[in-house]
């Protein structure tokens, strides 16, 4: 079936750091792939997508590129801020009209420190 | 424009009871998805509905159950809780013909099983 590995964590960063969060996938057609993110006691919002290889989706600064070659979608930061403190799902979904069900990873807690 | 909205925002059961959780959609959309996300893990597919008929399930038993009305807003029912129920039930939408394969989420509902 189709899954969703991402990087264990939790990540911890000084204000400013450089940011990678991995992700890679395994699907049975080729999916659109996303970043959401989940603040502390909230629920899901999108931060980037992309629905094909080679996209970049982008986002607050924010990047990820659609890697085919490498099943992989790995979310990129060039500075964060303390503010980007949040848990990040990495996600697919194959779409075949009407069958949108989405296939989180585990999530990566990333805390930013001043 | 409205989002995702979902009620309550908490409650609290006790093994054994029924809880029903109720949700609307992104304003325009027309299919609704339930996830369970327990505590430290990535959300988990419970089913989806599109013209107030499930159209696709993940991996729950029969004690979960919903329904969708015809101004598409949606309901989950949980019977028989257990203590394993104990999570956060996020309801997601999207708009299937026209549309894309985001899926938009709402904040959430905790449900503690005691």
């Amino acid at each position: 079936g189709d899954s969703v590995t991402q990087m264990e964590g939790p990540v911890t960063l000084s204000e400013e750091a450089f940011l990678t969060i991995n992700c890679t996938y395994t699907a049975t057609g080729y999916p659109s792939l996303f970043w959401y993110v989940q603040y502390p006691g909230e629920g899901l919002q999108l931060l980037l997508k992309a629905t094909k290889a080679d996209d970049k989706g982008s986002n607050k600064g924010f990047e990820a590129t659609y890697r085919k070659e490498t099943t992989s979608f790995h979310l990129e930061k060039g500075s964060v801020q303390v503010s980007d403190s949040a848990v990040y799902f990495c996600a697919l979904v194959i779409s075949n009209f009407g069958n949108e069900k989405l296939t989180f990873g585990t999530g990566t807690r990333l805390t930013i420190i001043p | 424009d409205a989002g995702v909205t979902q009620s309550p925002t908490h409650l609290i059961k006790t093994r054994g009871q029924q809880v029903t959780l109720r949700c609307s959609p992104k304003s325009g959309h027309d299919t609704v998805s339930w996830y369970q996300q327990a505590l430290g893990q990535g959300p988990q597919f419970i089913f989806q509905y599109y013209e107030e008929e499930e159209r696709q399930r993940g991996n729950f038993p029969d004690r979960f159950s919903g329904h969708q009305f015809p101004n598409y807003s949606s309901e989950l029912n949980v019977n028989a809780l257990l203590l394993g129920d104990s999570a956060l039930y996020l309801c997601a939408s999207t708009l299937v013909i026209g549309g894309t394969d985001t899926q938009y989420f709402g904040p959430g509902t905790r449900l503690t099983v005691l």
